[in-house]
């Protein structure tokens, strides 16, 4: 499967929300009934880390204001009210077969 | 707090091989599939290898296939990557990596810099 985000450069007002696209070039539902579609989010000189695994549970830590959506081809993550913190690339992946999008980069405007 | 920790990365000519170490600092290494992930200068996170949870299924990306080698020692928690035939487009952040859908679940390191030059 093929993951396409969008949009790949985001910026974003402090304390507005925001969305991030990913489609997949086919059904992300594994044969064993769950979707793994992660979101994770790399600040730079760092690794990514997960943010969000079977397309909305969010990991340990991770801010109520970020949440995601979705079945099947397409997903979303949202984030309800962007903080300074939270710039840097978010990218969709497919965790079985370790298939990233091209990652979206968010800035403040 | 589980730890992965790459090692290994380098300068090394076109045509040349390394050998990538990971490490993992837990107990449950031998209970994972285990992934090298690489992102060169600048650009995305691209898969790269994966090897099951005992070693007997391998999987590669086609550009690095024939050329990689993915391996691990469940007795001493730790993944390799033994790269051969360099290419100057190998030049990445490799990070070694695992996911399982639970919450903490994802673990990667902090990625070692391979550099391929002339």
């Amino acid at each position: 499967a093929v993951l396409t985000q969008s949009p790949l450069s985001l910026p974003v007002t402090l304390g507005q929300p925001a969305s991030i696209s990913c489609r997949s070039s086919q059904s992300l539902v594994h044969s064993d009934g769950n979707t793994h579609l992660n979101w994770l989010h790399q600040r730079p000189g760092h690794p990514p880390r997960r943010l969000i695994y079977k397309i909305s549970n969010r990991e340990s830590g991770v801010p109520d204001r970020f949440s995601g959506a979705g079945s099947g081809t397409d997903f979303t993550l949202e984030i309800s009210r962007v903080e300074a913190e939270d710039v840097g690339v978010y990218y969709c992946m497919e965790g079985i077969y370790w298939r990233f999008g091209q990652g979206t980069k968010l800035e403040i405007k | 707090e589980v730890q992965l920790v790459e090692s290994g990365g380098g300068l090394v000519q076109p045509g040349g091989s390394l050998r990538l170490s990971c490490v993992d600092s837990g107990f449950t290494f031998s209970s994972y599939w285990m992934n090298w992930v690489r992102q060169a200068p600048g650009k995305g996170l691209e898969w790269v290898a994966s090897i099951k949870v005992d070693g007997s299924e391998k999987y590669y990306m086609d550009s690095v296939r024939g050329r990689f080698s993915i391996s691990r020692d469940n007795a001493r928690n730790s993944l390799y990557l033994q790269m051969n035939r360099l290419r100057v487009e190998d030049t990445a952040m490799y990070y070694c990596a695992r996911d399982s859908s639970v919450v903490g679940g994802s673990v990667w390191g902090q990625g070692t810099m391979v550099r391929v030059s002339s």
